[in-house]
């Protein structure tokens, strides 16, 4: 199974929109409504932020937000701050039961 | 309290094993599905493995890069599940998190602190 393919990093002004993509084929990503998000300062464990592509558990800001469009799926985070320069990385069910997590993504707030 | 801790890292040489225990509190331990997934210096999360709840038999299933090496287990008395590590290469060098799902889902939460593994001669 190979691993979700993720822009290595992105990067935007506090304030600004960045969103970030997470490709995958037809039987991981395309195939289930199962796609995760999660944010890793330095560090520290993996944080939820989104799941089943468009949920966000209780506590996670509404400025970040799923979706999903064939094979690849998104996290946009708005207003963006601070606080927000992490590592992401998406995650997603497969059709073999298994899971594949994506590349990751280094977001920089300049 | 944290909801779940993983102990047993450490450095070992290359062809040796290891075994990791991940600890649970605080949340439905024997319904839950329990993982592992590993991160290299660097580099992405891997998902590694994962062991189903009695009611699914305890079903395993594995990645292709540790499959017949790698073996996970739970004792559900003592909400604990384990990682037993074998024929280790170098480049299983990780920290190696332990999370769960719960019933019908597809998202890990929690995650503990993790555990670092050192594969070196």
């Amino acid at each position: 199974q190979s691993a979700l393919t993720q822009p290595a990093s992105v990067s935007g002004s506090p304030g600004q929109s960045i969103t970030i993509s997470c490709t995958g084929t037809s039987s991981d990503v395309g195939g289930y409504n199962y796609v995760s998000w999660y944010q890793q300062h330095p560090g520290k464990a993996p944080k939820l932020m989104i799941y089943d592509v468009t949920n966000r558990p209780s506590g996670v800001s509404d400025r970040f937000s799923g979706s999903k469009s064939g094979n690849t799926a998104s996290l946009t985070i708005s207003g963006l701050q601070a606080e927000d320069e992490a590592h992401y990385s998406c995650s997603s069910y497969t059709s073999t039961g298994t899971y594949v997590f994506g590349t990751g993504t280094q977001v920089t707030v300049l | 309290e944290v909801p779940l801790v993983e102990s047993g890292g450490g450095l070992v040489q290359p062809g040796g094993s290891l075994k990791l225990s991940c600890a649970a509190s605080g949340f439905a331990f024997s319904g839950s599905t329990m993982h592992w997934v590993r991160q290299a210096s660097g580099k992405g999360l891997e998902w590694v493995g994962r062991i189903r709840n009695k009611a699914n038999n305890y079903a395993t299933a594995y990645a292709v890069s540790v499959k017949g090496r790698f073996a996970i287990s739970r004792d559900d008395s003592k909400d604990t599940a384990y990682l037993q590590m074998n024929s280790l290469k170098t480049d299983d060098t990780a920290v190696y998190y332990c999370s769960r799902t719960s019933p019908g889902s597809a998202w890990f939460d929690p995650w503990g602190q993790g555990a670092l593994v050192t594969v070196s001669s």
